[in-house]
């Protein structure tokens, strides 16, 4: 039983184009979610976070959205460029767990 | 640049031999974790550790996986005996507990003939 899906296993944009990334989960305890990005061959490297309390946090190109009442949250990245593709994994923590519970991830194409 | 480190990088078996992959987390990190990570899957929470000690191996199949931190520098993973459904990439990663983010090895790609 999955509790956090990316229901879209590839995506491919246009560089310089929005790319939006999406993630929905169905445990309500999730209260800190995180985006990772991995490369081929290399482990996933932590992108950015949000805390249940807010509905979106920004790190240059990187936005994340949260939607609670949905359950969803997105990451979008603006411009995007060639060195993005990789593979996102939406994470979120449980009410004080320090397990991670992982999405299947996403597969992101930016063609030059 | 501390960062985690999981030897071997890969590793070919053959079916029912012993696997042991090793992880250094990063010093300073009281939380230790193994993930494996298959294309059905994603990525799967096996065992995790704080401050060395087990807390939840849930996700590992007994009979066959163990996994210890004999010390602060050292976590180890162990396959026995290996299956060919065991073939995936396993990742150590280490963190500071709740709300903090996990640092991630490079992985242990197994394969297991």
């Amino acid at each position: 039983d999955q509790q956090v899906k990316q229901n879209s296993p590839s995506l491919s944009v246009q560089e310089g184009r929005i790319s939006i990334l999406n993630c929905d989960y169905t445990n309500s305890m999730f209260d800190y979610f995180l985006w990772y990005k991995k490369y081929p061959a290399e482990g996933p490297t932590f992108l950015i976070s949000i805390s249940s309390i807010k509905d979106k946090n920004e790190d240059g190109r990187f936005t994340v959205f949260l939607n609670k009442s949905a359950k969803h949250l997105s990451l979008h990245i603006v411009p995007s460029q060639p060195g993005d593709s990789a593979v996102y994994f939406c994470a979120a923590f449980q009410g004080g767990s320090e397990k991670l519970v992982f999405g299947k991830g996403t597969k992101l194409t930016v063609n030059p | 640049d501390a960062r985690v480190t999981q030897t071997p990088r890969h590793k070919v078996t053959e079916m029912g031999q012993e696997v042991t992959m090793r992880c250094q987390p990063i010093l300073g990190h009281n939380t230790v974790f193994w993930y494996r990570q298959t294309m059905m899957q994603g990525l799967e929470l096996l065992a995790y550790f704080r401050n060395r000690a087990p807390l939840d191996d849930s996700g590992m199949p007994k009979d066959r996986f163990s996994a210890e931190m004999p010390d602060a520098t050292l976590a180890t993973l162990k396959i026995q005996p290996s299956e060919p459904r065991d073939s995936a990439v396993y990742f150590c990663a280490s963190g500071r507990g709740t709300y903090n983010e996990q640092f991630f090895g490079p992985g242990t790609r197994l394969t297991v003939l």
